[in-house]
């Protein structure tokens, strides 16, 4: 069964505002790792954790391995924050990264 | 220090045609993966490499789907006899040894009409 589910599957905020994505595991996981999906494609490394917080700029990520969850909150959003985000947990050995589905962010003015 | 190189940007092909994508890797980065991200999913691992070794390709379809990376640096996917149900973005990744971090490619997105 899917190892890694994340909520919401979309969401809307006006510029300005703020939110949190979340990752939930089925399984206890060692580490996170969170992307952002641009327009284009790319998926851009935002963070990796392996506990605690990571803050960068107007993001800031938790790993609770204990309760099997991640959060991403989102302050402050700017158009260009839209795209879809990805959280992932290494998997099968911890060699590979299992997807959640996404949380598609749009951010309207 | 360069990215993880994908080629070609795009593909667009008829059913029943071949291609193949090719990936460069971060330099020194032993382990290489191909997953595959069909439109609104997350990506789906496809095989990973351990230098030239084939880790696990348990979730490629071996009958048209082929990986190799023969030297443990650069790698090449390759769909024989495509599908419509193939279209998606084929994303490379790869990681170091002393690394759990992957990085990506920008992706190959493949349309079979």
């Amino acid at each position: 069964g899917d190892q890694v589910e994340q909520s919401p599957s979309a969401l809307s905020l006006h510029e300005g505002t703020g939110s949190a994505l979340r990752c939930n595991f089925t399984t206890t996981m060692r580490a996170v790792q969170w992307f952002q999906q641009n327009s284009r494609g790319s998926l851009i490394n935002l963070f990796y954790l392996a506990s605690g917080t990571k803050e960068n700029g107007r993001l800031k990520s938790t790993f609770n391995s204990k309760e099997s969850y991640s959060t991403l909150h989102i302050r402050d959003a700017q158009l260009e924050d839209s795209g879809t985000y990805f959280c992932a947990a290494p998997t099968g050995g911890n060699n590979k990264l299992t997807f959640g589905q996404g949380t598609v962010l749009s951010v309207i003015p | 220090e360069a990215g993880v190189t994908q080629s070609p940007r795009y593909a667009v092909l008829q059913e029943g045609q071949a291609v193949s994508f090719w990936c460069d890797p971060i330099s020194g980065h032993d382990t290489l993966y191909w997953y595959q991200q069909p439109r609104d999913q997350g990506p789906q691992l496809l095989v990973y490499f351990r230098d030239e070794a084939v880790i696990d390709n348990s979730q490629l379809p071996s009958d048209r789907f082929s990986a190799v990376r023969p030297k443990g640096t650069n790698s090449t996917l390759k769909i024989q006899s495509a599908k419509q149900g193939d279209t998606a973005t084929y994303l490379c990744a790869s990681k170091g040894a002393r690394n759990e971090r992957l990085f990506f490619g920008h992706g190959t997105k493949l349309s079979v009409l």
